[in-house]
């Protein structure tokens, strides 16, 4: 059980244009759901946190016009680089959390996804 | 804030030898401590994890033992595998229920 998914799991773009990262919770409700970025040999850096229904919350640093948080169901929350340009070539994860299913509020990693801007 | 300090690598051990990855925190309140681990091509998984001072969490022959008069939170196995090469990712979760990872420890185990 608490399975996450990432779709894609790789994909590669050309600079300027849009890519849209999915993340799904498969067998449970996700009622909130944490972007994070990887660069390489480095540790995970939370971009933000979105709870269902609601806008996003982006940590500091991070530009919401270009990365765009969408969490409209229980089980899907996506994040859209916007205008990309190669800087933002990075592996993004998500976790998700449902507090009704565990009491320790454990967050549940997606695979990633593995963007590349050429 | 909340930080995490981990044992930088990369760590590199034979089969059978006994593996520490020392981990320490600073954090307000009483945070809950995981291990994260994360193989080649994959994303992180969840190891163990411990949720107040003195737990022991323990998975897969992995044990942490949550210090909080040391705050650390040190990953241990005593005969590490060749399938245990991965990253290990130390975090804590706070008050503000967020993970801070520390920045990952790279171990291969040779055979």
């Amino acid at each position: 059980g608490a399975v996450v998914s990432q779709h894609p799991s790789r994909v590669i773009c050309k600079s300027g244009t849009s890519v849209k990262i999915e993340c799904r919770s498969l067998d449970f409700q996700a009622t909130t759901m944490f972007w994070y970025r990887q660069f390489p040999k480095q540790s995970l850096m939370l971009m933000a946190t979105s709870n269902e229904g609601s806008k996003a919350t982006y940590e500091q640093g991070v530009e919401k016009d270009k990365f765009l948080i969408n969490h409209a169901s229980l089980t899907l929350s996506t994040l859209t680089v916007t205008s990309a340009h190669p800087e933002d070539s990075s592996f993004y994860i998500c976790s998700a959390r449902d507090p009704g299913r565990d009491v320790t509020d454990t967050q549940y990693f997606g695979p990633g996804t593995r963007l590349t801007v050429l | 804030g909340n930080s995490v300090t981990q044992m930088e690598g990369p760590v590199t051990l034979s089969e059978e030898a006994f593996l520490t990855i020392n981990c320490t925190y600073t954090a307000t309140g009483y945070p809950s401590l995981f291990w994260y681990v994360q193989y080649p091509g994959e994303g992180l998984q969840l190891l163990l994890k411990a949720t107040k001072a003195d737990d022991k969490g323990s998975n897969k022959g992995f044990e942490a033992t949550y210090r909080k008069e040391t705050t650390s939170f040190h990953l241990e196995k005593g005969s590490v595998q060749v399938s245990d090469s991965a990253v290990y990712f130390c975090a804590l979760r706070g008050s503000a229920r967020q993970l801070t990872f520390g920045s990952g420890t790279q171990l291969t185990v040779l055979p």
